[in-house]
């Protein structure tokens, strides 16, 4: 099966700069990422998500960069703000959209210093 | 993500009970799925549906059970063979091929 490794578990950042947080997949018959923000107690949500026939994606200040060679996709915050402080899961499936559910990486505790 | 419900928020289980936690949905989704959070990790597939009387063992499928018998709910039971249940239980729904989307979640534990 999938296996996601997402790396770094902690990240700490000041506030405007850039944060970056990466991903590394094994099944190279996925081909849909998405990544979800988790707040303390609350349900995860989408952000943003890409799929294998694209490199990158970017939506304001969140972007996804794909490299299907190397099974690696990251996710780029730029000009960090407070409410950017979470928890950070990539995902990955080998069915379009998930549809035989998501391998989830173990997180990212994203924390914004002020 | 409001259309996706579940209930009860908290639920407390003593040994050797099972127990049923609910999700439904008004979003006209096909595809509904059941996640395990434990703290400090990541999500783990238990269980989904991609269709009405129709569902899957996700990768951790043991001590768990369930049924799709209408589009909108997606109950989960936890039984007692689950020898260790206490987890933060979250269900989602996507359309076909679509984004999953997240229920506000169950939170389990075993007294």
């Amino acid at each position: 099966g999938e296996n996601v490794e997402q790396h770094p578990s902690t990240l700490s950042v000041q506030e405007g700069d850039s944060a970056v947080i990466k991903c590394t997949y094994s099944d190279s018959a996925s081909n849909y990422f998405p990544w979800y923000k988790q707040e303390l107690g609350k349900r995860p949500q989408l952000i943003i998500d890409i799929r294998s026939n694209v490199g990158e994606k970017k939506d304001q200040r969140i972007a996804v960069t794909l490299n299907k060679t190397a099974k690696h996709f990251s996710l780029h915050i730029t000009e960090t703000q407070p409410e950017d402080s979470a928890v950070y899961f990539c995902a990955a499936s080998y069915s379009g959209g998930g549809a035989d559910g998501l391998t989830f990486g173990k997180g990212t505790h994203l924390i914004i210093q002020p | 993500d409001g259309g996706i419900t579940q209930s009860p928020k908290y639920l407390f289980r003593k040994e050797g009970q099972n127990v049923t936690l609910s999700c439904e949905q008004n979003l006209n989704h096909d595809a509904m799925y059941w996640y395990r959070q434990d703290p400090g990790q990541g999500l783990r597939l238990i269980y989904y549906s991609q269709i009405v009387n129709d569902f899957q063992k996700g990768d951790i499928a043991e001590g768990y059970s369930v049924s799709r018998e209408k589009k909108e709910s997606f109950p989960l039971t936890v039984t007692s063979a689950q020898k260790n249940p206490t987890a933060f239980y979250l269900c989602a729904s996507s359309v076909t091929g679509g984004m999953q989307f997240f229920g506000p979640g169950t939170r389990l534990t075993v007294l």
